[in-house]
């Protein structure tokens, strides 16, 4: 079945360590984001590409980081100076009028 | 610009109660509206979504019309269960690019 795979389901960083999170989709879809989601708010978007090989930042894009060298895969890297990296990550694909979401990655800075 | 605006919760119900949840939104252009489905812990699931004015999403019991012109998508749903609760988001798209509700909890009672 075709779907995004987003691993680890919980990751936890030491603060000043640098982590990153794995998006995979097999949905041949151009276009991948990253959303952050913090406890009883929506979602906030940190980064998107519309194309191999390039990307744009969203709202809160500071503090983060990302490559797109493959169609299939768009991770992304929280660097040390997000100052707040504690929240729910979710990772989505879309082609015209659809999304698809991964069951997102759990962050806990320790 | 886009923005969605969707009533803040929690919403509280007893089982069997009728459910509204109020969407208005803003675009330019013509955009496809969704409703998304999130359970604790996990991803977001497309609901329903409709592409053009009058139309009318419908799944699991849950449906909303796109009323171009009141700019609304409600979500409506006769008889809500215990396993409705979760948190619902409003979304518009008028490309590739997503512009989402900040989210209603529904937390239904037995």
């Amino acid at each position: 079945d075709g779907g995004i795979t987003q691993s680890p389901k919980y990751l936890f960083r030491k603060e000043g360590q640098n982590v990153t999170l794995s998006c995979e989709q097999n949905l041949n879809h151009d276009a991948m984001y990253w959303y952050r989601q913090d406890p009883g708010q929506g979602l906030r978007l940190i980064y998107y590409s519309q194309i191999v090989n390039d990307f744009q930042k969203g709202d809160i894009a500071e503090g983060y980081s990302v490559s797109r060298e493959k169609k299939e895969s768009f991770p992304l890297t929280v660097t040390s100076a997000q100052k707040n990296p504690t929240a729910f990550y979710l990772c989505a694909s879309s082609f015209f009028h659809g999304y698809t979401f991964g069951s997102g990655t759990r962050l806990t800075v320790v | 610009g886009n923005s969605v605006t969707q009533m803040e919760g929690p919403v509280t119900l007893s089982e069997e109660a009728f459910l509204t949840i109020n969407c208005t939104y803003t675009a330019t252009g013509y955009p496809s509206l969704f409703w998304y489905v999130q359970y604790p812990g996990e991803g977001l699931q497309l609901l329903l979504k409709a592409t053009k004015a009058d139309d009318k999403g419908s799944n699991k019991g849950f449906e909303a019309t796109y009323r171009k012109e009141t700019t609304s998508f409600h979500l409506e749903k006769g008889s809500v269960q215990v396993s409705d609760s979760a948190v619902y988001f409003c979304a518009l798209s008028t490309g590739n690019q997503f512009y989402f509700g900040t989210g209603t909890s529904l937390t239904v009672i037995p």
